[in-house]
């Protein structure tokens, strides 16, 4: 059974940061791309990055380019991603989702249940 | 930038068809995709490439798509299905995009 479970949200000031993990089980980790996805207060569902299966490429929304990094553990099972000079409109719940390409679209098998992350003044 | 377009609510008595539709301009060159979300879960895979279900999804969820809208069919809601309905696709530059989510009322 696929899992992927986040953790590392909590309440941080604005332009403090921040670590979210995501540790995935019941697939063989380092054959797929991976992403992060936030859902924000009134707005919905917002794509934020995507790493490649071994690490080598990674895409971020315009938002968050410059301030969020993605990452992976390939021997960890796990997924990051590094949250610095955070902004209130990062407030949101962070989900980890894993990829799952058909003849050249990109979309969302499996996610984890997110991680809430709310950036104060 | 590219939108996808979905009404906010939509509420059907139990047992009755609910229909959410997902309008947006690339609809008609790209797959669209439908996530089921409830508070605390997952999101979860309903309807994937405009029509097709995944393996543990009710066989009342379909999904359709013509033009520029893409309808997410429930049919004979029940109440465990109330819960934030969100299609995706990609626009022409190949960007993720969701739509903002409809709530579903079951009752």
């Amino acid at each position: 059974e696929v899992q992927l479970v986040e953790s590392g949200g909590g309440l941080v000031q604005t332009g403090g940061s921040l670590r979210l993990s995501c540790a995935a089980s019941g697939f063989t980790f380092s054959n797929y791309w991976l992403h992060w996805v936030r859902l924000v207060p009134g707005k919905g569902l917002v794509w934020v990055s995507r790493i490649t299966g071994d690490g080598s490429y990674t895409t971020y929304a315009d938002s968050v380019k410059g301030r969020f990094t993605i990452s992976r553990d390939n021997a960890k099972n796990t997924l990051y991603l590094q949250l610095n000079s955070l902004r209130a409109e990062d407030t949101a719940v962070y989900y980890c989702a894993r990829d799952r390409a058909v003849g050249g679209m990109h979309y969302f098998d499996y996610w984890g249940q997110g991680t809430q992350v709310t950036v104060s003044s | 930038s590219y939108e996808l377009t979905q009404p906010p609510s939509v509420s059907v008595s139990p047992g009755q068809t609910a229909r959410i539709t997902c309008s947006g301009d690339a609809l008609p060159k790209k797959y669209a995709y439908w996530y089921q979300r409830k508070s605390g879960q997952a999101p979860v895979l309903v309807i994937y490439e405009d029509s097709k279900r995944p393996s543990g999804i009710p066989e009342r969820f379909s999904g359709s798509s013509s033009g520029t809208l893409a309808t997410l069919t429930i049919s004979g809601a029940q109440v465990e299905d109330e819960a934030e309905y969100y299609c995706y696709s990609k626009d022409s530059r190949d960007n993720h995009e969701f739509g903002g989510g409809t709530k579903l009322t079951v009752l």
